[in-house]
């Protein structure tokens, strides 16, 4: 089942900051942010395994809910290459040993000088 | 640094026709995934392998869509015969194995079925 991203789109100044959701009602194992420019294949951005995991990337970074099945996208001071769309991928158990990466409809992210 | 490696980047196919798509993953891969991605809209799963098996198809159009990976190591995605609504971008993506590990996209192969 496909996870839930909100907000579909933010405008940024640059130097503020953002967050985006990613929520899912099946129990996740991990999950997955990608970034994407248009035109361009989605490139890796972290990966999030454990419940209450935190992780960053320069100025990027995420946090993981296990119990709640969410995690958030946090843009700290953004620049202007962080303009793209978001994707959450969320790592589900879909039976017989094998799990299922779907990802969300996508957040997009301008950041406008 | 190893990338996941796809061709064509673009093709342009009749409606009626068949079309193919081919996908070489990061040496070692176990796990390969196959995703349409309409235009403003996230990646949408078709087919998952682990090592030359079909895990996942249940997204996958069986009555033209087809999936094979021979050897456990590349792999090609058919269509056939394509419809106007199969435009998008196929992507490629490979990850050791299992859930808890990063998963990888080639640059993808953008249809146009006129």
């Amino acid at each position: 089942q496909q996870p839930v991203q909100s907000p579909q789109a933010v405008i940024l100044r640059e130097g503020e900051d953002a967050v985006i959701n990613c929520s899912s009602s099946k129990a996740l194992y991990s999950v997955h942010w990608y970034r994407q420019k248009h035109g361009e294949a989605p490139v890796f951005l972290m990966i999030l395994l454990k419940g209450g995991e935190q992780k960053g990337h320069d100025k990027i970074s995420a946090s993981f809910n296990e119990k709640k099945q969410q995690s958030s996208l946090y843009l700290t001071a953004s620049q202007l290459s962080y303009s793209g769309t978001y994707f959450c991928g969320t790592h589900a158990y879909s039976g017989a040993g094998s799990y299922q990466l779907t990802f969300g409809k996508g957040t997009k992210l301008s950041v406008i000088p | 640094e190893a990338e996941v490696a796809q061709s064509p980047r673009y093709k342009i196919t009749e409606k009626s026709q068949a079309v193919a798509f081919w996908c070489d993953p990061i040496s070692g891969h176990a796990t390969l995934y196959w995703y349409r991605q309409i235009l403003g809209q996230g990646p949408e799963l078709l087919v998952q392998f682990q090592d030359e098996s079909v895990v996942d198809d249940s997204q996958l159009p069986k009555d033209r869509f087809s999936a094979e990976r021979l050897k456990g190591v590349d792999s090609t995605l058919k269509i056939q015969p394509a419809e106007l609504g199969d435009s998008a971008m196929y992507l490629c993506a490979s990850s050791l194995a299992g859930a808890f590990t990063e998963a990888f996209f080639g640059q993808g192969t953008r249809l146009t079925v006129v």
